[in-house]
């Protein structure tokens, strides 16, 4: 399997709390990509990297902010979640442009 | 703004059968074409990458073709087996950097 580690694997948090998820690669991949996962929705782009400190927004970025200060870790944060952001996130990371090669397992957060 | 469609959302075929997923998508300029597998509880896993300049790619029991005059993608199975089932989902990539995905097809192989 691929070297990409998601933390946490699920987490409960209250409305209005900031909640910073982590994808670790041990890849040394360039590109890496945060996604969302709902039914009826299939997968969301939140935001991307294209490599260290440089981001771009996905389709739904809104109420997210990610920071990329090395290779090998891409966080995204929820300033302050709401309930609408529950939802499983994933990471993805690729060593081409224009792929997704390798998800991780994903985070399951739930805002109550 | 692109849209993928999958159908159907649900398959069930016993073992053995050969079969065809598909995919199909509103806006034809597009760069690459993805087929991914997802477990329960998992990530997706690749399966197979059809650049826009090509036809199909396959890969053992698997073969993935691209129409993109039609909008249109089809994932074949052959001789399925019950490890097969899972989601499959096709992610179409028109901008750099950018992939819009399909619900997916649940795929259930009986033994």
């Amino acid at each position: 399997d691929a070297g990409i580690t998601q933390s946490p694997r699920h987490k409960v948090t209250e409305t209005g709390t900031p909640v910073t998820l982590r994808c670790h690669q041990t890849e040394n991949h360039r590109y890496m990509y945060w996604y969302r996962q709902d039914p009826g929705h299939g997968l969301r782009l939140i935001h991307y990297s294209y490599g260290v400190k440089d981001t771009d927004k996905g389709e739904v970025s809104d109420g997210y902010s990610v920071s990329r200060s090395k290779t090998e870790d891409f966080l995204l944060t929820l300033e302050s979640a709401t309930s609408s952001q529950t939802s499983v996130y994933f990471c993805a990371i690729s060593s081409l442009e224009n792929t997704e090669a390798f998800f991780g397992q994903g985070t399951r957060l739930t805002v109550v | 703004k692109q849209e993928v469609t999958q159908i159907p959302a649900a398959l069930s075929v016993p073992e053995g059968e050969n079969l065809v997923l598909n995919c199909s998508f509103t806006d034809s300029a597009i760069y690459n074409l993805q087929w991914f597998r997802q477990d329960p509880g998992k990530g997706l896993t690749s399966l197979l990458l059809i650049q826009s300049s090509q036809r199909e790619q396959t890969s053992g029991r698997l073969n993935a073709s691209l129409d993109k005059s039609s909008g249109r993608s089809t994932l074949y199975i052959a001789a399925s087996q019950p490890g097969d089932s899972a989601t499959y989902l096709c992610a179409v990539r028109t901008n750099a950097g950018k992939s819009t995905f399909g619900d997916g097809t649940t795929l259930t192989v009986k033994p």
